[in-house]
């Protein structure tokens, strides 16, 4: 049992080049989320996935795309990368357990030059 | 106003004490709450979540909740050097949405 993983675990990029970044998880968990994370700003939602099928705009979209392939993946594509976009990027899934926790996973560390 | 404060830190206490960290948040509405760890260069991890008013305790952690002053806290009994790490609080608000808030830098001295 994995939990959740994510690929890569890091990535330097180039302005304008464009990258997705990829996390399954093996919890049957319906709820998936992307998240980025920088320095004295908390953890800040990118995008969600409340169900295979179905995703919604989180506090910080813009510059990015989504697409939940399946129940187990949830896929988070930067077009045109910028050196906004540099920051520690996690994947999250969730499934209702009695607890509703988010489950993170390793993290890839992106950086756009 | 951000929806979910805490102060930054760092937080320093020497091994064996309280520690005591903070968060307040602005949707009243709010009826779920958790607590993350965050080890440097790690992914967070929940370690407790509390959902009505008053304490819940696990082990050496207690959250204390209180819906009316929209404050929530962790108290960590007895701390330890392992203990050192970033706190995160997180709020899920009316949207249903998970806010954190920038997280508490805590160091256990031996």
């Amino acid at each position: 049992n994995a939990g959740v993983t994510q690929t890569p675990k890091f990535q330097v990029l180039k302005t304008g080049q464009s990258m997705t970044l990829q996390c399954a998880q093996d919890m049957n968990h319906n709820s998936m989320y992307w998240y980025r994370q920088d320095p004295g700003m908390g953890l800040r939602l990118i995008y969600y996935s409340a169900s295979e099928g179905t995703t919604d705009k989180g506090e910080v979209p813009n510059g990015y795309n989504v697409s939940r392939l399946n129940k187990r993946e949830f896929s988070l594509r930067l077009e045109s990368a910028a050196p906004s976009q540099t920051s520690v990027y996690f994947c999250a899934s969730s499934g209702w357990d009695g607890t509703d926790t988010q489950y993170f996973g390793p993290g890839t560390r992106l950086t756009v030059l | 106003q951000k929806e979910v404060e805490q102060n930054s830190g760092p937080l320093s206490v020497p091994e064996g004490a309280i520690a005591s960290l903070n968060c307040t948040y602005s949707d009243r509405v709010s009826q779920s709450f958790f607590w993350y760890r965050q080890y440097s260069g790690k992914s967070p991890e929940l370690i407790m979540s509390i959902y009505s008013n008053g304490d819940k305790e696990d082990g050496r952690f207690t959250a204390q909740l209180n819906k009316a002053s929209q404050y929530v806290s962790l108290l960590i009994r007895d701390s330890q050097p392992s203990d050192s790490a970033t706190y995160l609080c997180a709020v899920r608000n009316q949207g249903g949405k998970l806010i954190f808030g920038q997280g508490t830098e805590l160091s256990v001295k031996p």
